[in-house]
């Protein structure tokens, strides 16, 4: 089993949807990041969190230490929010990585 | 403010030789790591250099090493490529890696071998 897993792997969804995505971890963290990877490769840090909720426009993550779970949601979805969601735990200096989901939005 | 940069963008080489990809942070990081993503596998954390000097490496065999400059700047070396070595290389970067500080990724180098 991975230490981390991100579910689903593959999610396609309408403009204007709400999105999910979800990271379990395996063992105790210091803290979790998100990122976001465009089809080019390059790869942008959306957040990174130890406790509670964090909100960039239209991005919120949450995590709960207790249950090892951090959610990524997107409001009003838009195309351009296609990209792969990767879910990262550790410290700065070895981050673990999920997989990755793939979104896919469609106009 | 520049961001992290990565050269080349692209790199071919065969079964063998030796790869050398560039990375350099933001100005003011003084830690910058380096990643692995082959194709239809994760991201894998590789190496980790902080003021000079490797702090910490991934499972990886000791053909991949590594070098950090005075100006922070990195190299990535891989030697006696193997086709499988074949993926895109991250670089990221970020202040004092020893504590909660956010990391920042350039581009990547695509590194294909024949």
């Amino acid at each position: 089993k991975n230490e981390v897993e991100q579910s689903p792997q593959n999610l396609t969804a309408q403009e204007g949807e709400f999105i999910t995505i979800n990271c379990s971890y395996s063992v105790g963290i210091s803290a979790l990041h998100w990122l976001q990877q465009h089809p080019g490769g390059g790869i942008v840090s959306l957040f990174m969190l130890s406790s509670g909720k964090k909100k960039h426009g239209r991005l919120i993550a949450t995590i709960n230490i207790q249950e090892k779970h951090s959610s990524l949601h997107i409001t009003a979805s838009h195309p351009r929010d296609s990209a792969v969601y990767i879910c990262a735990k550790g410290r700065a200096q070895k981050l673990v990585f999920g997989q990755g989901t793939r979104l896919t939005i469609n106009p | 403010e520049a961001g992290v940069t990565q050269s080349p963008t692209h790199l071919i080489k065969t079964r063998g030789q030796q790869a050398t990809l560039r990375c350099s942070p933001i100005s003011g990081h003084t830690s910058v790591y380096w990643y692995q993503q082959a194709l239809g596998l994760g991201l894998q954390f590789l190496l980790w250099y902080d003021e000079g000097e490797e702090r910490n490496r991934g499972n990886f065999p000791p053909r991949f090493s590594g070098r950090q400059f005075p100006n922070y700047s990195s190299e990535l070396n891989v030697n006696a490529l193997e086709l499988e070595d074949s993926a895109l290389y991250l670089c990221a970067s970020s202040l004092a890696g020893d504590s909660y500080n956010e990391q920042f990724f350039g581009p990547g180098t695509r590194l294909t071998v024949l």
